[in-house]
């Protein structure tokens, strides 16, 4: 399948922090699609993005398609406790088949 | 509404064991996936159906692994026998109906996935 690379693997945040992640792949992809799974459950879908250059926001994220179809990034502003988790990225680039990341973790810094 | 339901959400078992999972997806949803995602990694597709067909099992390591939908509702994903490497979390999701779902002249499915079934195979 298509490699997608999640940028960083692993980060911890304090509260109140701003936090970026980003995926790089190697193919173009005609949506990109922004999970978070909580320890135990499955991933839930945070953002979908459908054209290139689109830029969406729901509440504290926001996350872009790149303009050249072959990356997107996810902002998380001004951090809470229960934003921990592990975000993982995901291409589709028709129908249904979509292309994972291995995930960033996202932990509270003590 | 409720979501995509999986049962059980944990199972140890121990090597040449058989074992099963199963999912009963969101009311109305016709597509139904099983997923594979191993420790650190992201979910990869193992099986899809609409309604009762496997529309694409190409990724089902078919030795092993068998997938039911009789009745085009609930589903099941077998494993004989286990290996250790099977290890994982197996998730389900669903997606609407195709005529749902078209976006842009194309097909986009957002798939909502279950909790997932955690096996340790020892």
């Amino acid at each position: 399948g298509q490699q997608l690379n999640q940028s960083p693997q692993s980060m911890f945040i304090q509260e109140g922090e701003d936090v970026s992640m980003n995926c790089t792949s190697s193919s173009i992809f005609n949506t990109w699609l922004w999970y978070k799974q909580d320890p135990g459950e499955g991933p839930v879908l945070l953002i979908a993005l459908y054209k290139a250059g689109e830029l969406t926001s729901n509440g504290r994220l926001t996350a872009q398609f790149g303009i050249t179809r072959k990356d997107s990034f996810l902002n998380i502003s001004a951090s809470i406790p229960s934003d921990v988790g592990i975000y993982f990225c995901a291409g589709q680039l028709r129908d249904y088949k979509l292309s994972f990341g291995a995930g960033t973790t996202v932990t509270v810094r003590a | 509404e409720a979501g995509v339901v999986q049962s059980p959400r944990y199972k140890i078992i121990e090597k040449k064991q058989p074992v099963a999972f199963w999912c009963n997806p969101i009311s109305g949803h016709n597509t139904l996936y099983w997923y594979r995602q191993n420790l650190g990694q992201g979910p990869e597709l193992l099986i899809r159906y609409e309604n009762e067909e496997a529309v694409d099992d190409s990724q089902l390591p078919k030795d092993r692994f068998s997938a039911e939908r009789l009745k085009g509702v609930d589903s099941t994903l077998k494993i004989q026998p286990a290996e250790l490497g099977d290890s994982a979390v197996y998730l389900c999701a669903s997606s609407f109906p195709r005529t749902a779902r078209l976006l842009a002249g194309t097909y986009q499915e957002t798939q909502y996935f279950g909790p997932g079934t955690r096996l340790l195979v020892l």
